[in-house]
């Protein structure tokens, strides 16, 4: 039983492209997030919702537009794909804030060619 | 601004001895620290955690220690075991519904 799924695993994908990486957990949770790890190994916040509420929005290209269509899920889209895109996406879940400790999904490793 | 450190990317540890993993952070205003276990193509996983007001907090072989005037935590694993090679962050927040900010990662390899 997975507890923060995501997919696809990885996605490979041209220059300009629009993609989509899902998102869903069955925790329970009330906060889900997507980070980023970067080629220097950066893991870095880009969004978090809190109850299909976006209470984080980190400095990111508008390009990458997050939805919560519910509490369970926070699905990453990504419009006009540039090279620099090229990362693996963490998304994660808590039960609450930051100061609890977040579960995190398998990666979502994007290559943009 | 890289506010939470990880000075050395990879370790070598040889099974039943200890593992030290060490971490600096500049900003003052973090008062809540965890450590994360990642796997190969896996998502970072939750180890052990600390609060400012503590300066030591154990869990099995895992023991987390806090100098806060130093701005420095550390990691120990006791005895370190080979499925313990992993790459381990640490991560640090301050106040509630604060984003973690992590550092780099540590690479342990445990050797037999």
């Amino acid at each position: 039983d997975t507890a923060v799924s995501q997919t696809p695993k990885y996605l490979v994908t041209q220059m300009g492209n629009d993609k989509s990486i899902k998102c869903e957990q069955n925790l329970g949770h009330d906060t889900m997030y997507w980070y980023k790890q970067d080629s220097k190994k950066f893991l870095k916040i880009m969004f978090s919702y809190n109850n299909k509420e976006l209470i984080i929005n980190e400095t990111v290209p508008n390009r990458f537009s997050p939805k919560s269509p519910d509490k369970a899920h926070l699905n990453l889209h990504i419009n006009s794909l540039e090279l620099g895109d090229s990362a693996v996406y963490f998304c994660a879940s808590s039960p609450a804030g930051f100061d609890t400790e977040a579960f995190f999904g398998q990666g979502t490793r994007l290559t943009v060619v | 601004d890289q506010q939470v450190k990880q000075n050395s990317p990879s370790l070598s540890v040889q099974e039943g001895r200890i593992s030290i993993l060490n971490c600096d952070y500049t900003n003052s205003m973090f008062d809540y620290f965890l450590w994360y276990k990642k796997y190969p193509a896996e998502g970072p996983t939750f180890l052990i955690s600390i609060s400012s007001i503590k300066d030591k907090n154990e869990d099995g072989r895992f023991t987390v220690f806090l100098n806060k005037s130093a701005k420095h935590l550390s990691l120990h694993i006791v005895p370190s075991q080979p499925g313990d090679s992993a790459v381990y962050f640490c991560a640090a927040s301050f106040g509630t519904a604060s984003k973690l900010t992590f550092g780099t990662g540590t690479r342990l390899q445990v050797t037999l």
